[in-house]
């Protein structure tokens, strides 16, 4: 069984950075698997932030690029999302997720967002 | 701001089939799968349908989904009380190298 927890303060100032971890038990996150950042903020709907893969590639939501670093610690089967410049706008429950794929000669298959952790709250104040 | 359209809300009674829709665009939905996330009250996001109509293990068969060019649905058959939550439609979008979802339609079970 593939678990996945956030960890990180609940509570960010804002104009701050937000740092939040995600750590993944039941799997290596070296694996052909992509690791998602995902967040909903009150009232709205699902937003993806950007993900990374173990070997350091990263994709990242085209509105949020600026300011949103996503990086992976293979030693400690983490990965973890930065994000500088934070507002009110930042507030949301922030999901990690496993982004499941498969590789099958040249070409690649997605499954979705197949594994979630919790959640956590991050409220900029 | 939401690159899939999914319509707010949707409404049925138990044993009714509803249905939800998602509209995307041609580098989203038409080139790739529509995925479909369940949302209930409390709970985690859960991936309902993979790779446009593909059930993951524990989804029931009342659930099921389709595509059509940039156009998807959701089709829940058998409405049950316990259905009631947020369903999500999501997509790869290559022209961004990401995951795009839509704003989400609240589903009630009168």
């Amino acid at each position: 069984q593939v678990y996945l927890q956030e960890s990180g303060p609940g509570l960010v100032k804002s104009s701050g950075t937000l740092s939040l971890t995600c750590t993944v038990s039941g799997a290596y996150i070296r694996s052909y698997n992509w690791w998602s950042w995902v967040r909903q903020s009150p009232g709205q709907g699902l937003e993806w932030i950007g993900e990374v893969h173990h070997s350091g590639s990263t994709n990242y939501n085209p509105s949020l690029e600026s300011r949103v670093t996503i990086s992976v610690d293979k030693s400690r089967n983490q990965f973890s999302l930065r994000m500088n410049s934070v507002t009110a706008a930042d507030t949301a429950v922030y999901y990690c997720a496993r982004d499941k794929r498969e590789q099958m000669g040249p070409i690649d298959y997605y499954y979705g967002l197949d594994v979630w952790g919790p959640g956590t709250t991050v409220i900029v104040s | 701001q939401s690159l899939l359209t999914q319509p707010p809300s949707a409404s049925g009674t138990p044993g009714q089939r509803v249905t939800i829709s998602c509209s995307g665009t041609s580098s989203s939905l038409e080139l790739n799968s529509i995925y479909w996330y369940q949302r209930l009250p409390g709970m985690v996001p859960k991936l309902l349908i993979s790779k446009t109509s593909q059930r993951p293990s524990g989804v029931p068969d009342r659930f099921s989904a389709s595509k059509s060019g940039t156009s998807g649905s959701l089709a829940i058959d058998g409405l049950r009380s316990e259905d009631e939550g947020d369903y999500f439609c999501a997509a790869w979008d290559d022209s961004v190298s990401g995951w795009v979802f839509g704003g989400g339609t609240k589903l009630t079970v009168l």
